[in-house]
C-alpha cells in the first residue's frame, strides 16, 4: 500500500540553525500539507499546498518557515533560524483530492526536531 | 473563530461499547473526520462525515448533526489496541478557496482488561 515517508525520522538542532524537512508524498496525490504536534498537545495546521504553490496557511507559518516541491516527488519545509518553541513532531499529509469527491489525508509518520 | 471539543480522557472496559463526542464551532465546513493516534505515531483515518446521519466502517462508526455541531464515534467490541488517542478534525473553508483541517484536543482512549 503506497505511503507517505518523512525524513529524518529525528532532527536535533541548536537555536538559530536551519532545518529543512523531507516528505515524499503518495505518488498520485495533488494535494501536501504540513502539520505540527507539540508534545501533549493537538495536532496543528501550518500550511497546505497545490499546484507548486501555498493555497492555505495558519497564523503558525511565519516568514521563518517556507515549503517547496523542488522536484516531481519531495515536498520540504524550511524553518530558519530555529527557535526552542519550534521543538515539536512535524507530520508530513497527502491527499488526493479528486474533483467533486471528499478524501481523506495520508499522515507520514513525522520528523521529530528537538531545538537546543 | 474556530473551536472544537472533545473530553480529555475515557476509559472502558475490553468488549464493551464506547461512544466519543466532539463538538465544533467553525467558520466554514466542508466534512468531519476521525483519526486514531497511538502515543509517538502519525494519525491514521477512521472515518469521515459530510452530511448528517451515521457512517458505518466495521467496528466503527461516526455520526454527525450539522446543525448541532456535533459528531460522536461510536467503537464496538473494544479491544487492547484500541486504547490510543481519537481525534476529531473538521475541514474548514477558508475564505471559499484554501482549505485546513482543525483538529481537536484528542480524547485518550484507555481500555482495561
Amino acid at each position: 500500500e503506497p505511503e507517505v515517508t518523512q525524513t529524518p525520522s529525528h532532527q536535533v538542532t541548536q537555536m538559530g540553525q536551519e532545518v529543512i524537512l523531507r516528505c515524499v508524498p503518495i505518488s498520485n496525490h495533488l494535494y501536501f500539507y504540513w502539520y505540527r504536534q507539540i508534545l501533549g498537545q493537538k495536532v496543528e495546521f501550518l500550511v497546505s499546498f497545490y499546484n507548486n504553490e501555498i493555497s492555505e496557511k495558519s497564523e503558525i507559518f511565519d516568514d521563518q518557515f517556507s515549503v517547496e516541491r523542488p522536484d516531481g516527488s519531495n515536498f520540504t519545509l524550511k524553518i530558519r533560524s530555529t527557535k526552542l518553541e519550534d521543538s515539536a513532531m512535524y507530520f508530513c499529509a497527502s491527499e488526493a483530492r479528486v474533483p467533486g469527491r471528499l478524501d481523506e489525508q495520508y499522515f507520514g509518520p513525522g520528523t521529530r526536531l528537538t531545538v537546543t | 473563530g474556530q473551536n472544537i471539543d472533545q473530553p480529555t480522557e475515557m476509559t472502558a472496559t475490553e468488549g464493551a461499547i464506547v461512544q466519543i463526542n466532539c463538538t465544533y464551532q467553525t467558520s466554514g465546513f466542508n466534512g468531519l473526520f476521525w483519526y486514531q493516534q497511538h502515543a509517538g505515531e502519525a494519525p491514521t483515518f477512521l472515518s469521515y462525515n459530510v452530511l448528517d446521519g451515521l457512517e458505518e466502517k466495521g467496528r466503527f462508526s461516526s455520526f454527525l448533526s450539522r446543525s448541532k455541531g456535533y459528531s460522536y464515534l461510536l467503537l464496538k467490541e473494544l479491544q487492547m489496541k484500541d486504547s490510543a488517542s481519537y481525534l476529531c478534525a473538521v475541514r474548514d473553508l477558508m475564505d471559499n478557496y484554501g482549505q485546513n483541517f482543525v483538529f481537536g484536543p484528542g480524547t485518550r482512549l484507555s481500555v482495561l482488561p
